[in-house]
C-alpha cells in the first residue's frame, strides 16, 4: 500500500491568503488526485495531477482557484488562492494502487483548513 | 453523469446491535468499493466487489453487491464502540475516477 503524507495537518487562515498543501508518496505514481471533504460531507474530486502535463479540473474547479503542481512522480502540491471561509474544509491528497488487480484508493492524513 | 447515494445519512445504535447502511448507484457498476473514515480521521479502503451478487465478509462486517450491480450494502452485526466513523461507497467513473457516496455516519452508544 501506498504511505501518502500532507503538510500543513493544519492550518488556521485569513480571508484572501492563499496556502499551499504538499503531498509526498513514498513511491512513484502516475496520477495522484485532490479532493476536498467539507465539514461531515463526502468527499468531492477537485483535481487530477498528471506529472508533466497540466492538472484535469472537475466541473466546478478552476486552475486560478487551485492551482495545481506535479514536479516529478512522488510529490505534489496544491495551493487554495485568495481565500474565503466557505474554503475551510478537509483536502485529501489521494492515489491509486492497484494490489492484486484491485484498483484501490489511498488516501493522506489530509490538511485541516479554517478560513476566518 | 453517474450518482452514487447512500442511505441513511446517519445512524444510532446501541452497543450490540445491528447496522446495515445502503448504498445505490444511477449507473450500472463494474465494480463497487467501501471505505471508512473515523473521526478524524481519513478515508481507508475496506473492500471491493466485482462480480454480480458477490458477498464478502470481514469479521462482523457482510458486503453484499446487488445483482444488477447497481446497489450494495455493508452490514455489521453487533456493532462495537470500534465501529464508529463513516463508511462511504464509491464507484468507478470514466477512467480512474471514484465517486463518493454520501456516506453513513455511524455513532454506537456504550
Amino acid at each position: 500500500s501506498a504511505v501518502i503524507s500532507q503538510k500543513p495537518s493544519r492550518d488556521i487562515c485569513q480571508r484572501g491568503t492563499s496556502l499551499t498543501i504538499q503531498c509526498q508518496v513514498d513511491s512513484q505514481v502516475t496520477m495522484m488526485f485532490w479532493y476536498r471533504q467539507q465539514p461531515g460531507q463526502s468527499l468531492t474530486l477537485i483535481a487530477t495531477a498528471n506529472q508533466g502535463s497540466e492538472a484535469t479540473y472537475e466541473s466546478g474547479f478552476v486552475i486560478d482557484k487551485f492551482p495545481i503542481s506535479r514536479p516529478n512522480l512522488t510529490f505534489s502540491t496544491l495551493t487554495v488562492s485568495n481565500m474565503s471561509p466557505e474554503d475551510s474544509s478537509i483536502y485529501l491528497c489521494s492515489v491509486q494502487s492497484s494490489p492484486g488487480g484491485t484498483k484501490t484508493q489511498y488516501f493522506g492524513p489530509g490538511t485541516r483548513l479554517l478560513v476566518l | 453523469g453517474q450518482q452514487v447515494m447512500q442511505i441513511p445519512q446517519y445512524q444510532h445504535v446501541q452497543e450490540g446491535e445491528d447496522f446495515t447502511t445502503y448504498c445505490n448507484s444511477s449507473t450500472t457498476l463494474s465494480n463497487i468499493q467501501w471505505y471508512k473514515q473515523r473521526p478524524g480521521g481519513h478515508p481507508v479502503f475496506l473492500i471491493q466487489l466485482v462480480k454480480s451478487g458477490e458477498v464478502k465478509k470481514q469479521k462482523r462486517l457482510t458486503f453484499q453487491f446487488g445483482e444488477a450491480k447497481k446497489n450494495s450494502s455493508l452490514h455489521i452485526t453487533a456493532t462495537q464502540t470500534t465501529d464508529v466513523g463513516t463508511y462511504f461507497c464509491a464507484g468507478p467513473e470514466a477512467g480512474n475516477m471514484l465517486t463518493f457516496g454520501g456516506g453513513t455516519r455511524l455513532m454506537v452508544k456504550p
